[in-house]
């Protein structure tokens, strides 16, 4: 089993709507859960982090943990064709510096 | 200011040839990582150096993969004898040094472009 399982998508989501991204993972021994977000072409960039269990926002994002169902998601409130990218979800403990990431999920938001 | 880079930014190669791949990360980050990235397997774990000592190497795939790092800054993976499995885009990235995170944070991964090796 890979420590990190993501939906695979793709998604596609008009202007607007909702997205909720999702993954699960297996080793409760890290701390850190982390949302990178990958554009076509280019390396990935941090969206945001959370530390334990609990919720996170920043603006449109709110990433949630749920550490009993060792469950983690992604929320992009009225989304925006800019934020068409591959999200790929990540844990690792602080001084653990190697992280596990998921296979990324494709979203397409269309204008 | 500059950003994690890497060079070359495409590399097509035969299979049977030696490739070196670059990455210059960001000025005064202690580690820097290298991952791989290909169809179908995500973001894998490659090598973890803190200075130009690598204290983690379990993610290299077989001994034909060795990475080295100098004067705790430039670092080049260097995958010999390269096969058609090799193709993937390999990315480096560079943070402070994740022993030193205060608790409840994160030293972040930043992340280059990746070198997108071909082999043929």
């Amino acid at each position: 089993q890979k420590e990190v399982e993501q939906d695979p998508g793709p998604l596609s989501v008009p202007e607007g709507a909702i997205v909720s991204l999702n993954c699960t993972y297996s080793n409760s021994a890290f701390q850190y859960f982390m949302w990178y977000r990958q554009y076509s072409r280019k390396g990935p960039e941090l969206l945001m982090y959370t530390y334990s269990s609990g919720n996170k926002e920043d603006g449109r994002f709110t990433a949630q943990v749920d550490k009993s169902s060792k469950y983690i998601s992604l929320f992009i409130r009225d989304s925006q064709p800019s934020d068409s990218a591959t999200y790929l979800c990540a844990n690792g403990g602080g001084s653990n510096y190697k992280l596990t990431f998921g296979k990324g999920t494709l979203l397409t938001v269309n204008p | 200011g500059a950003g994690v880079s890497q060079s070359p930014s495409n590399k097509v190669t035969e299979k049977g040839k030696d490739v070196e791949l670059r990455c210059d990360p960001i000025s005064g980050h202690t580690a820097l990582y290298w991952y791989r990235q290909s169809l179908g397997q995500g973001l894998e774990f490659l090598i973890y150096f803190q200075g130009n000592s690598a204290p983690d190497k379990s993610g290299l795939p077989s001994d034909r993969f060795s990475a080295e790092r100098t004067g705790g800054s430039v670092s080049t993976l260097t995958i010999q004898r390269t096969q058609q499995e090799d193709s993937a885009v390999y990315l480096c990235a560079s943070s402070l040094d994740p022993a030193g995170a205060l608790p409840n944070s994160y030293n972040e991964q930043f992340f280059g472009p990746g070198t997108r090796l071909t082999v043929l």
